[in-house]
């Protein structure tokens, strides 16, 4: 069982916007401003588009957006298109000795 | 740019030690405050930190595993590494070298390609 709870798959159509929620404890993602969001296309490596709750990285589109409240994080993806299915793994620090923690991975299907 | 190539047996036997070495090319591993890590994936499960080294030497681990993990650094090598003894069954995963920007920057910001390990007999 994975430290941040994930639903297993969301789904949405092509244009319309969708929101992947990751529950944490106080000692992780409540406490700490250190979330970040992870694309995985099958067979490939994870690679980050939202850090420190918020944040995108340079060459990530603007359509993801990520946000918290409490010790829930969610990232939303706005205008979606065919190439964001893929499977979407949230992280967040933790307390020590944790120091890092994963969500079971959610698979987005593009209707 | 910079990148990382893991590599290593694809085969262990279980209560043996897997070993996987992460090389950096394109760059030094001691430039900047980069913080070197391990994560894996058994297949079809998520993902799963393992720990992390500063080209200094200091390391942070998983503590659920921490009684048999141990992460190295190399700087005339330009190279890190992972050392997992006992293995067993459950340790069989595709294994990914990364990066971290810096220490308090708790995310992942360049992966390797991923080692595939198995343990079995």
């Amino acid at each position: 069982q994975s430290a941040l709870a994930q639903p297993a798959s969301v789904s949405g159509s092509p244009g319309q916007s969708i929101t992947i929620s990751c529950t944490g404890t106080y000692s992780d993602v409540e406490k700490h401003n250190l979330v970040s969001w992870y694309r995985q296309y099958p067979g490939k490596a994870p690679e980050v588009i939202i850090f420190e709750v918020n944040k995108g990285p340079s060459g990530i589109s603007n359509r993801f957006s990520g946000s918290k409240s409490g010790n829930t994080a969610s990232l939303t993806i706005f205008g979606l298109q065919a190439e964001d299915e893929a499977d979407y793994y949230c992280c967040s620090y933790a307390d020590t000795p944790t120091h890092v923690v994963f969500g079971g991975g959610t698979k987005l299907t593009v209707l | 740019q910079l990148q990382l190539q893991g590599s290593g047996p694809g085969l262990v036997k279980p209560s043996e030690t897997l070993s996987l070495t992460c090389a950096v090319s394109s760059g030094s591993i001691s430039d900047s405050d980069y913080w070197w890590g391990w994560i894996r994936q058994p297949p079809g499960k998520w993902l799963e930190w393992i720990g992390s080294i500063y080209h200094s030497g200091a390391t942070y681990y998983n503590s659920s595993l921490k009684s048999r993990v141990a992460i190295s650094v190399d700087t005339s090598k330009n190279s890190f590494s992972l050392r997992l003894s006992s293995v067993t069954a459950a340790d069989t995963a595709v294994y990914y070298c990364a990066r971290q920007p810096s220490y308090g920057k708790w995310y992942f910001n360049l992966w390797g390609r991923g080692a595939l390990v198995t343990v079995s007999s």
